[in-house]
């Protein structure tokens, strides 16, 4: 089964870009023609969809982000990654990386997630 | 977009069962059979319970349902036991082809 591994810097400072990339092992992004997605945590709070994307390049993203954010994906590692810019202190959240299967595969829900990574914005 | 609503909190007594509301809009609980619900204990991740409104995956206790009407969906979890002590989020497919989740319900077992 499908494993999701987030990696990245635990600390980013104000206005700056956060990034973090997930590694996929167990399922091909390729292949599986699954939509991978971020979402996030914020400490003590509910969660948050980010985006998603599939390995075409296709993406989706949360209206509220629209403007910082940016999905992309490398098949060659099996892998897609997070830009989120201008960062501020309400960005402090875990960030989860997660497989959801809209569109193609009809399953509308996010069934494999990866364990999560805190991200502190902070100077 | 909006969080759905979702009561803060919910309590019962083992073998008791109890029902966590979420309250939506015409935009995605009022589009979508596309309703899931997930349990997320402290420092986990979370984990899908339902979806498509009343599925659940393969694993899961039948002790978990999950219904729907209008713009409400219900998650339903009969015979308490002191593991199922957790968060819970419902989320919803929504027109503006987003997920939108509520802001979660703290299930206490006492």
């Amino acid at each position: 089964q499908p494993q999701l591994q987030e990696a990245g810097p635990r600390l980013v400072k104000p206005s700056e870009t956060l990034s973090l990339t997930c590694t996929v092992s167990g399922d091909s992004i390729i292949t599986s023609n699954h939509y991978w997605g971020w979402l996030r945590q914020p400490p003590g709070k509910g969660l948050e969809w980010i985006g998603s994307i599939i390995y075409a390049g296709t993406t989706f993203y949360n209206p509220s982000l629209k403007g910082r954010v940016s999905i992309s994906v490398d098949t060659s590692k099996n892998q897609f990654s997070l830009k989120l810019s201008s960062v501020t202190a309400a960005d402090t959240a875990v960030y989860y990386c997660a497989r959801e299967g809209r569109i193609v595969v009809l399953k509308y829900f996010f069934d494999y997630w990866g364990q999560g990574s805190l991200v502190t914005v902070s100077s | 977009q909006s969080a759905l609503t979702q009561p803060a909190s919910v309590s019962g007594s083992p073998g008791q069962s109890i029902t966590i509301s979420c309250t939506g809009t015409n935009s995605d609980l009022g589009s979508y059979d596309y309703v899931s619900w997930y349990q997320q204990h402290p420092g986990k991740a979370p984990k899908v319970m339902i979806y498509d409104v009343s599925k659940r995956p393969s694993g899961v206790s039948n002790r978990f349902s999950g219904s729907k009407s209008a713009n409400t969906a219900s998650l339903t979890i009969s015979g308490l036991q002191a593991e199922d002590e957790a968060d819970y989020y419902c989320s919803s497919y929504s027109t503006s082809s987003s997920w939108v989740f509520g802001g979660g319900t703290k299930l206490t077992v006492l």
